[in-house]
């Protein structure tokens, strides 16, 4: 069965702080892996990453996925209270059929002023 | 540009009573449509998925049925609630073709069962 597994389940650190977020999958033909950001409502998506290796940037927000280890991290440099939230990490695999997402349990990341 | 929108924002009902959630997106054609569910401090549970009119897949056998009458609408119902089915409901969609798989969610439904 397709699993994704996020570490770690919650997050406290202070403005300015460096965060990484884990996210470790079994999948079956893998296809990509996302990364969703959730804060009152709905998530929002950050990034789609299909190729190992390549690091995906958006401002002070990075991922990176390593295909061999089966795994991803979010980066989020310089944080600021506006970036706690639960992220969530998932995974598309060819076996789950059309467009199919089996998503992780989130990781919960408060950011303290 | 596209929009998808869920109603009602929140919910109270009684144990054994029916639900109808609602779900609308604009801006596209022959979405992929999405049911999950969010138990609280969990992540999201594909319940339903539909791509396309009258094409519903269940992911987990439940207490809930989905339907999709028109293109652009997706439907959750039930005809007697648990209090099992209290949590947060999203729909999201996808664009038709298979190349881009990012799914976009609405602002979900807070639905209690008391």
């Amino acid at each position: 069965e397709d699993k994704v597994v996020q570490s770690p389940l919650s997050l406290v650190v202070h403005e300015g702080d460096t965060v990484t977020l884990n996210c470790s999958y079994e999948v079956t033909n893998f296809r990509s892996l996302l990364w969703y950001k959730q804060e009152k409502k709905a998530p929002t998506f950050l990034f789609m990453l299909t190729s190992s290796g390549i690091e995906k940037k958006s401002g002070r927000l990075s991922s990176i996925l390593d295909k061999k280890e089966l795994f991803s991290i979010l980066n989020i440099t310089a944080t600021q209270t506006g970036d706690s939230a639960v992220y969530l990490c998932a995974v598309k695999g060819i076996s789950q059929g059309a467009q199919k997402l089996v998503f992780g349990q989130g990781t919960r990341l408060t950011i303290n002023p | 540009s596209q929009t998808i929108h869920q109603w009602p924002a929140t919910l109270v009902q009684p144990v054994g009573s029916p639900l109808s959630l609602e779900c609308t997106v604009e801006g596209t054609s022959n979405p992929n449509l999405y049911w999950y569910r969010q138990a609280a401090g969990r992540g999201l549970q594909l319940l339903f998925y539909s791509v396309g009119i009258g094409q519903i897949s269940s992911e987990v056998p439940q207490n809930l049925s989905a339907s999709r009458p028109q293109d652009r609408q997706f439907i959750l119902s039930s005809k007697k609630l648990l209090l099992s089915d209290s949590g947060f409901y999203l729909c999201a969609w996808s664009p038709p073709d298979r190349v881009r798989l990012e799914q976009y969610f609405g602002p979900g439904t807070r639905l209690t069962v008391t």
